[in-house]
């Protein structure tokens, strides 16, 4: 079935890195996302990664993937007070043609 | 210059009206998308629509009626609104529907609210 699951909060220091993982049961995946929503806005692509990749970094932020235990995770290096948000993550498969979404990691950074 | 615009961005209305909302993307894509948003965040896709037509239609009440005059526009009606249809309402959309390599382009929302 269909399932993307996250851990509901995440706070770290300012400067320090992120790390906010993600699950997902269905293994015929193909490609999963970042999306990240700041207050009153609506969802923002961060990155994604093609389920045959294991890695993808993209200048602040590194993106895992382990398709074996089918966890993605997302690292933002050196997090800033401009990453508070709420970060998706999601799956899509080419053949049900729609991306499903995780319930969001709402990060808050500490002065 | 916006690419997925909705409106209204905010709507109240009462128990047991009738309301739309609209949405319009200037980015060429084929395939359009709502999303509603509850209050805890949880996004849950209703309807996706690939050239005008309907393609995907998840369990929802008949109360919602999705229309697409062209690929560029994908309006939502509810009819006899209550009180656990308010949420906030995102537009999405993408250049096909099978390849989803670059995800969705998401409208800013529009916030529903019935008392």
């Amino acid at each position: 079935g269909e399932d993307v699951e996250q851990s509901l909060f995440l706070s770290v220091r300012e400067g320090d890195s992120s790390v906010i993982n993600c699950t997902y049961t269905d293994s015929s995946s193909t490609y999963l996302y970042w999306y990240k929503q700041e207050p009153g806005a609506g969802l923002q692509l961060l990155t994604y990664i093609f389920s045959n990749m294991d890695m993808k970094q993209d200048q602040r932020l590194t993106v895992l993937l382990n398709k074996k235990d089918k966890h993605l995770s997302l690292r933002i290096a050196d997090t800033q007070t401009g990453d508070s948000a709420i970060y998706f993550c999601a799956e899509s498969m080419s053949s049900a043609s729609k991306i499903i979404f995780g319930s969001g990691t709402r990060l808050s950074i500490r002065p | 210059d916006t690419a997925v615009s909705q409106t209204p961005k905010y709507l109240v209305t009462q128990m047991g009206n009738d309301k739309s909302i609209k949405c319009e993307q200037n980015l060429g894509h084929d395939t359009m998308y709502w999303y509603k948003q509850d209050s805890k965040k949880f996004l849950k896709i209703m309807f996706s629509y690939n050239n005008k037509e309907l393609i995907i239609n998840e369990t929802v009440p008949n109360r919602f009626s999705p229309k697409s005059p062209d690929k560029a526009h994908l309006n939502l009606h509810i009819n006899s609104l209550e009180l656990g249809d308010s949420a906030v309402y995102f537009c999405a959309s993408s250049p096909t529907a099978s390849h989803l390599n670059y995800g969705y382009t998401f409208g800013s929302g529009t916030r529903l609210t019935v008392v």
